[in-house]
């Protein structure tokens, strides 16, 4: 079955702790996002990549990097320069075949907290 | 910047009843996007509508897209548990590849 596969489900961190959250696809999808999710707030977008080996910066990237190294892989590290780690983290994919208004796939998410 | 407002916050209804929820933007909307989500899950997609005045139904769950293209709503029929979750409105702004979202609306059913 084609999808998105998030790991861990849950993730304990402590303070001045990196962090890194996994995201998997196999739906050949080439735009891959990353999200932050608070309780009572939208999805903000952390990070996004429309294709392999390149990524930008979405609204809340300071604190946070990633990769794209692979087309199916899209990890997201959550740095000890992110002052307030703690939230639902949720990947993403869409088909980027230059079609507007393309649906995203959204993965199962992984809950962060900073003990 | 575009920005997304849902209303209500949060609604209770009894099983069985209808309800709405609508989604309004403070810019013209070029694609707006209806997902569910259960409590600490990811989301699942329900609904995509692009022309002003499309409406779009899967099941009891409708969704409309206002002729100005500056608000929609989803309407639900027939409420049953299986309904219960946060829906989440997200708008296509000028970028292919970001969505804004609105804060959700958490549907509670009661028996």
């Amino acid at each position: 079955d084609g999808g998105i596969t998030q790991s861990p489900k849950y993730l304990f961190r402590k303070e001045g702790q990196n962090v890194t959250l996994s995201c998997e696809q196999n739906l050949n999808h080439d735009a891959m996002y990353w999200y932050r999710q608070d309780p009572g707030q939208g999805l903000r977008l952390i990070y996004y990549s429309q294709i392999v080996n390149d990524f930008q910066k979405g609204d809340i990237a300071e604190g946070y990097s990633v990769s794209r190294e692979k087309k199916e892989s899209f990890p997201l590290t959550v740095t000890s320069a992110q002052k307030n780690p703690t939230a639902f983290y949720l990947c993403a994919s869409s088909i980027d075949q230059g079609a507007s208004y393309n649906e995203q796939f959204f993965g199962p998410g992984t809950r962060l907290t900073v003990l | 910047s575009q920005e997304l407002e849902q209303s209500p916050q949060s609604l209770i209804v009894q099983e069985g009843k209808n309800l709405t929820i609508n989604c309004t933007s403070s810019k013209t909307l070029y694609g707006l996007y209806w997902y569910k989500q259960k409590y600490g899950e990811g989301l699942i997609f329900l609904m995509m509508l692009q022309k002003g005045g499309e409406e779009k139904s899967h099941e009891k769950i409708t969704a409309k897209l206002d002729e100005k293209k500056q608000q929609s709503s989803l309407h639900i029929t027939a409420s049953q548990p299986s309904h219960a979750g946060i829906y989440l409105c997200g708008a296509a702004s000028d970028s292919n590849y970001q969505l804004i979202w609105g804060a959700g609306t958490k549907l509670i059913i009661k028996p």
